[in-house]
């Protein structure tokens, strides 16, 4: 089974740009999450979809946002960017559902790594 | 909001030796589950363990056991027989029990970073 691809590896862009960033979950996962990944910050999460709905949202600006397409591939767009954007975004994905009490393991993606210049 | 605390940002173990990366949390939940995750210089996160609040037996995954003390609310990690292979950054993660409101969002600790020596 393929695991959690993510395109592009790598990007730069410049301040006040706009950037999409695209996720394939595993073959059969609907919930797809984005995570953030900065040196100061961490590892913070951006939200979750499930079959194509937000199903929860961290707490970032509403320059970030998100959607999912009918095939659980997931996109996420960063309008205006700032310097304080340059980060890996890891994308995750789960079979979940919630009638489902146990655990289902997060599969991270490769990641992409975005430089705000 | 849940916090995840690593309070060791950085341990070193010998090859074959044992090593205990620390990790305490704070949440008001009873039910949740908690993660080990290994991220190497690829960047690609790779879940080393889980464990969830409801199940009083430690979890153990071939070399890698936790010690689970949810009234300390404590989850350390246990890396039996180290390989080199096992440098890398390790976080703790706190998920709350899924609900149609909490969906799948992990709250990371800041990582802990183990460098393997020969």
């Amino acid at each position: 089974k393929a695991g959690v691809t993510q395109t592009p590896r790598y990007l730069i862009k410049t301040r006040g740009q706009q950037v999409t960033l695209s996720c394939s979950p595993i073959s059969g996962h609907r919930s797809v999450s984005w995570y953030q990944q900065t040196p100061g910050q961490g590892l913070q999460f951006l939200f979750e979809y499930f079959s194509e709905t937000q199903r929860n949202k961290g707490n970032f600006p509403g320059r970030f946002s998100g959607r999912q397409f009918s095939n659980s591939r997931s996109e996420m767009n960063v309008s205006t960017l700032e310097l304080g954007d340059s980060a890996l975004y890891l994308c995750a994905s789960s079979n979940s559902a919630l009638a489902r009490k146990d655990t289902d393991t997060q599969y991270f993606g490769p990641g992409t790594r975005l430089t705000v210049l | 909001a849940q916090t995840v605390t690593q309070s060791q940002p950085e341990m070193s173990v010998q090859e074959a030796e044992t090593v205990t990366l620390s990790c305490t949390y704070d949440t008001s939940e009873s039910d949740y589950y908690l993660f080990w995750y290994k991220q190497p210089p690829s960047r690609q996160m790779i879940l080393v363990i889980r464990q969830e609040a409801y199940k009083q037996q430690n979890a153990t995954e071939n070399r890698f056991s936790v010690n689970f003390q949810k009234a300390a609310k404590s989850f350390s990690l246990k890396i039996s027989d180290s390989q080199l292979g096992d440098a890398a950054m390790y976080f703790c993660a706190y998920r709350k029990p899924q609900n149609s409101n909490s969906g799948y969002a992990l709250n990371f600790g800041k990582g802990t970073s183990l460098l393997v020596t020969p």
